[in-house]
C-alpha cells in the first residue's frame, strides 16, 4: 500500500514563527500535493511539485514556499506564520498514472 | 475546470444503497469525473473515476448520464464506516509532469444510519 505520511498531527505555533511541515511518500510517486482545508472552503492546492527540485504554485501561494531535495520528501514552509495560517495541511502524492492521488493523514496547525 | 454541484447532506439506512448525486453541466468532452471521500481526520480517498462510461471497482459504481452532465456515485450496501464527506471532482486540468490537478468542492456529507 501506498503510504504518504506527515510529521505531526496537530502543531501549535506562535505568531511570526517560521514552521516547517514534512510530507514523505514511500511509492517512488513524481507528483506531491500541499492543500489545506478549511470549513466551508473545501481543500485548496497551495503548491505542487512533479519532480526533485521543481515547484508550481497551486491556487493560493502566498504567505507559503515549498521545498523538493529528494523525490520522496515535500516540505511546506511558512515563512513567518500568521494567525490566517491555521488549518488542516494536507499532502498527496500521485504517481505516472494520473488518476488517483494518495492523501497523508493532515497536520491541524494553530498559529496563536 | 467545470464546476460541479451537490447536495450539503443526505442520509442513508445501513445496508442499504447510498446513491450521491452530482450535476458538472458545463463538463467538457475532455474533463474527467472523480469521487474522493473523506472520514473524519483523515486524509482524502480516492473511490472512482469515469470519462464517459459507467465504471464500477470493489467500492463503488460510477454512473454518468449520456450527455455527462450529471453523475450518481453508489455505494451499493453502505455500512456505518461509509459516514463521510463525498467530494465530486471534474477535471482536465494535466499538471506539468503528468498527474491530473484536483479542486475539492465542499461536498456531501453523508451519514450511514442504524
Amino acid at each position: 500500500d501506498v503510504k504518504v505520511t506527515q510529521s505531526s498531527r496537530y502543531l501549535v505555533k506562535r505568531t511570526g514563527e517560521k514552521v516547517f511541515l514534512e510530507c514523505v511518500q514511500d511509492m517512488d510517486h513524481e507528483n506531491m500535493f500541499w492543500y489545506r482545508q478549511d470549513p466551508g472552503l473545501g481543500l485548496r492546492l497551495i503548491y505542487f511539485s512533479y519532480d526533485v527540485k521543481m515547484k508550481e504554485k497551486g491556487d493560493i501561494p502566498e504567505g507559503y514556499s515549498v521545498s523538493r531535495e529528494k523525490k520522496e520528501r515535500f516540505s511546506l514552509i511558512l515563512e513567518s506564520a500568521s494567525t490566517n495560517q491555521t488549518s488542516m495541511y494536507l499532502c498527496a502524492s500521485i504517481g505516472q498514472g494520473p488518476y488517483e492521488q494518495y492523501f497523508g493523514p493532515g497536520t491541524r496547525l494553530t498559529v496563536t | 475546470d467545470a464546476k460541479t454541484t451537490q447536495p450539503t447532506s443526505m442520509d442513508c439506512a445501513e445496508g442499504r444503497a447510498a446513491n450521491l448525486p452530482c450535476n458538472h453541466s458545463t463538463i467538457s468532452g475532455n474533463e474527467y469525473v472523480y469521487w474522493y471521500r473523506q472520514i473524519h481526520s483523515q486524509g482524502p480517498q480516492y473511490i472512482i473515476h469515469g470519462l464517459k462510461n459507467n465504471e464500477t471497482n470493489e467500492m463503488a459504481s460510477l454512473i454518468i448520464t449520456e450527455d455527462r452532465k450529471s453523475s450518481t456515485l453508489i455505494l451499493p450496501h453502505a455500512t456505518l464506516r461509509d459516514t463521510a464527506v463525498y467530494y465530486c471532482i471534474v477535471t482536465e486540468g494535466i499538471l506539468t509532469g503528468g498527474g491530473n490537478k484536483l479542486t475539492f468542492g465542499t461536498g456531501t456529507q453523508l451519514k450511514v444510519e442504524l
